[in-house]
C-alpha cells in the first residue's frame, strides 16, 4: 500500500510570494488533514477534509492560507502572500472513513520564507 | 482549554536503562491519547494508543485520569529507540489531534 505522498519536499521563497503544496492521500481514505509544524513544536492542525468538504478549518489563517480538495482525493494548500513566520514543515495526513481510525502522515514539505 | 504538555525537550539514557517519557494533558471529557514517533528521516507514525492497551516495540503507556498523564515507558532502552516522540490527544469526534511539543530520546551505547 502506497503511503501519503507530498510535493515538493522543500521550498524556499521570499516573503510576499505565494506557494502551493500538494498532497495525495492513501487510496480510499476519505479524511485528509493538513498540519503545520513549526521548528520545536508539535504539528498543529490547519484544516480537515471529509471527502471534498471542510470539517474543521478553525485554525487556518484564512487571510493568507487556502486549501481545496477537489473530487475528494488530492488536496492543495496555498499560502498567498507568505510571511516569515510561515516557515515550517507542512504535513499532510489521511485516515479512512471510520471515526477513530489511525492517521497516516506524509513526509512533509519544508518551507523556508526569507 | 485542551492541551498536551511534554515537559522534557530532550531525554538521554544509556542502552539497557529504563526510559519514561512524560506526557500530561488537559481535556474536559473522555480523552483518547496517543504516542507518535518520528525516527530520523522517516515519517511521523503512530506508536501506540491507550485504548489498544498493547505493547509496541517494548513500549507501554497507561492512561492515568487522576493525574491526567499518559507517560510512555520501556524497561530496557535500545539504540534504535532514539527518535522524536510526540504525545497527542484526540479532540472531539472528528479525529483532530492535538500534539505536544515532543521529546527527543537519545539512547547512548
Amino acid at each position: 500500500e502506497a503511503g501519503v505522498a507530498q510535493s515538493p519536499r522543500y521550498k524556499i521563497i521570499e516573503k510576499r510570494q505565494s506557494v502551493a503544496f500538494w498532497c495525495n492521500p492513501i487510496s480510499g481514505h476519505a479524511t485528509l488533514y493538513w498540519y503545520q509544524q513549526i521548528l520545536g513544536q508539535g504539528p498543529k492542525l490547519l484544516i480537515q477534509f471529509q471527502n471534498n468538504g471542510v470539517v474543521d478549518d478553525s485554525q487556518l489563517p484564512k487571510d493568507r492560507f487556502s486549501a481545496e480538495r477537489l473530487k475528494g482525493v488530492d488536496s492543495t494548500l496555498k499560502i498567498q502572500p507568505a510571511k516569515l513566520e510561515d516557515s515550517a514543515v507542512y504535513l499532510c495526513a489521511s485516515s479512512s472513513r471510520l471515526v477513530g481510525e489511525t492517521q497516516y502522515f506524509g513526509p512533509g514539505t519544508r518551507l523556508l520564507v526569507l | 482549554a485542551q492541551r498536551v504538555t511534554q515537559p522534557e525537550k530532550l531525554l538521554s539514557v544509556f542502552k539497557g536503562a529504563p526510559v519514561e517519557l512524560k506526557c500530561n494533558y488537559s481535556y474536559s471529557g473522555s480523552p483518547e491519547l496517543f504516542w507518535y514517533v518520528q525516527y530520523s528521516r522517516q515519517r511521523l507514525q503512530l506508536l501506540l494508543r491507550h485504548i489498544s492497551r498493547e505493547s509496541i516495540k517494548g513500549f507501554t503507556a497507561d492512561l492515568n485520569k487522576g493525574e491526567t498523564s499518559f507517560h510512555l515507558k520501556k524497561p530496557f532502552a535500545q539504540e534504535e529507540d532514539s527518535a522524536m516522540y510526540y504525545c497527542a490527544l484526540r479532540s472531539g469526534s472528528q479525529g483532530n489531534l492535538i500534539f505536544g511539543k515532543g521529546t527527543k530520546l537519545s539512547v547512548k551505547p
